[in-house]
């Protein structure tokens, strides 16, 4: 029963170096989500993929890329980290027209 | 600019009280969604609306979603400390959704 499961849950980057967060789903959902979360900002859509071997662009995209490996995992990669990316990133996932169901986030700062 | 604004910001409320929190938007959403998210935690999906006027009850929680589906309201009867958390609204205007802010509840025991 795990659901959305996002690693690691904390990481800690200094500015230029680059991670990549993983994301893996266990129910069989075509879409899947990449949000980050600021205070006074609310959850805000960096990428998402509506099917296996598509993806597009949210409202924030620039600085991040994403790949999505096959129907279960949807990874976020961070080529250069800036202090701007500090934030906590969550990952989700969907039926086509339901609910989203979301991981329990992964922590990053960027110093 | 926020597509959905969500009032109060804060609420901080006695137990047994009751009380609504509000998820506008000049927007047309084709369904709306509320969650609620515990600190350390992702949000959990509470109710999904879809039909203008819709009302949906879960337990002491109360849904509705607005007579044109640009707004929508959470009202909770005899509030307990564990309805503490962030409620967020998400709605979908075309292909995403996009999520508001949040109320951040603090019921006192």
């Amino acid at each position: 029963n795990a659901g959305v499961t996002q690693t690691p849950k904390f990481q800690v980057l200094k500015t230029g170096q680059s991670m990549t967060l993983q994301c893996a789903q266990d129910m069989n959902h075509n879409s899947m989500y990449w949000y980050r979360q600021d205070p006074g900002m609310g959850l805000r859509l960096i990428y998402y993929s509506a099917s296996e071997g598509t993806t597009d662009k949210g409202e924030v995209p620039n600085g991040y890329n994403v790949s999505r490996l096959n129907k279960r995992e949807f990874s976020l990669r961070l080529e250069s980290a800036a202090p701007s990316q500090t934030s906590v990133y969550f990952c989700a996932s969907s039926r086509d027209t339901g609910g989203y169901t979301f991981g329990s986030g992964t922590r990053l700062t960027v110093v | 600019t926020q597509l959905l604004e969500q009032s109060p910001q804060f609420l901080s409320i006695q137990e047994g009280e009751n009380l609504t929190v509000y998820c506008n938007s000049s927007s047309v959403f084709s369904s709306l969604q509320w969650y609620r998210q515990e600190p350390g935690e992702g949000p959990v999906l509470l109710v999904t609306v879809v039909t203008g006027g819709e009302v949906k009850k879960l337990k002491r929680l109360t849904f509705q979603f607005g007579d044109a589906r640009k707004d929508s309201s959470l009202h909770i009867t005899a509030a307990q400390p564990g309805d503490t958390g962030l409620y967020l609204c998400a709605g979908k205007p075309s292909n995403q959704f996009y999520f508001g802010t949040g109320t951040s509840l603090t019921v006192i025991p």
